[in-house]
């Protein structure tokens, strides 16, 4: 079935350090991909998404590529704040399925 | 837009009671949705509307559980006789279903549910 792997967390950097969360994705057809982010004790915030094959989902300095040869969406920012501290999810949508499936989160840790 | 909401926040409950969650989704989204998500896992799906039909169960959906959305508006997810291995965090999502735009779900801030 329709799957999403994420990196193991949690990631742990340093202000204006570069970030890459990696998350590769298992579906059939051709999904909707997502970056969602949830802050401590708060539901899930959409933070970018992407629908096809080389589309480029962006905001607030965050960025994921869908790439389809490569079954992966991984998520970058060139300089990460404290206040990105957040635990990150990435997320298929199925219209096979009409199911959104996550992968398990990754937490990122920003130090000052 | 106020976005989704869920009451309550949280929940704190004895084995064997039942517990009752409110979700009001986005005002005109015809597709609400209900997720369990448990410490330190991503949210995994339980059932979804359309309107006011039930149009799936996740097998996770025990016959404990319970959802309703009567008027196509707000949900309500039922748990009778609560176990310990119901605490989790319940997310309630919206969605409007438009052609051609990206299957988008909205997430409400969650009620934390604590079986003691």
């Amino acid at each position: 079935g329709d799957s999403v792997t994420q990196m193991e967390g949690p990631v742990t950097l340093s202000e204006e350090a570069f970030l890459t969360i990696n998350c590769t994705y298992t579906a059939t057809g051709y999904p909707s991909l997502f970056w969602y982010v949830q802050y401590p004790g708060e539901g899930l915030q959409l933070l970018l998404k992407a629908t096809k094959a080389d589309d480029k989902g962006s905001n607030k300095g965050f960025e994921a590529t869908y790439r389809k040869e490569t079954t992966s969406f991984h998520l970058e920012k060139g300089s990460v704040q404290v206040s990105d501290s957040a635990v990150y999810f990435c997320a298929l949508f199925s219209s096979n399925t009409g199911k959104l499936i996550f992968g398990q989160g990754t937490t990122l840790q920003v130090k000052p | 837009d106020t976005g989704v909401s869920q009451d309550p926040r949280h929940k704190i409950t004895k084995r064997g009671q039942n517990v009752t969650f409110r979700c009001d989704p986005i005002s005109e989204h015809n597709r609400l949705y209900w997720y369990r998500q448990t410490l330190g896992q991503g949210p995994e799906f339980l059932t979804y509307f359309q309107n006011e039909a039930q149009l799936e169960k996740s097998r996770l959906l025990s016959d404990r559980f319970s959802a309703e959305r009567p008027k196509g508006s707000f949900s309500t997810l039922e748990i009778q006789r609560t176990e310990q291995g119901d605490s989790a965090m319940y997310l309630c999502a919206s969605r409007h279903r438009t052609s051609g735009g990206p299957d988008t779900q909205y997430f409400g801030p969650g009620t934390r549910l604590t079986v003691l």
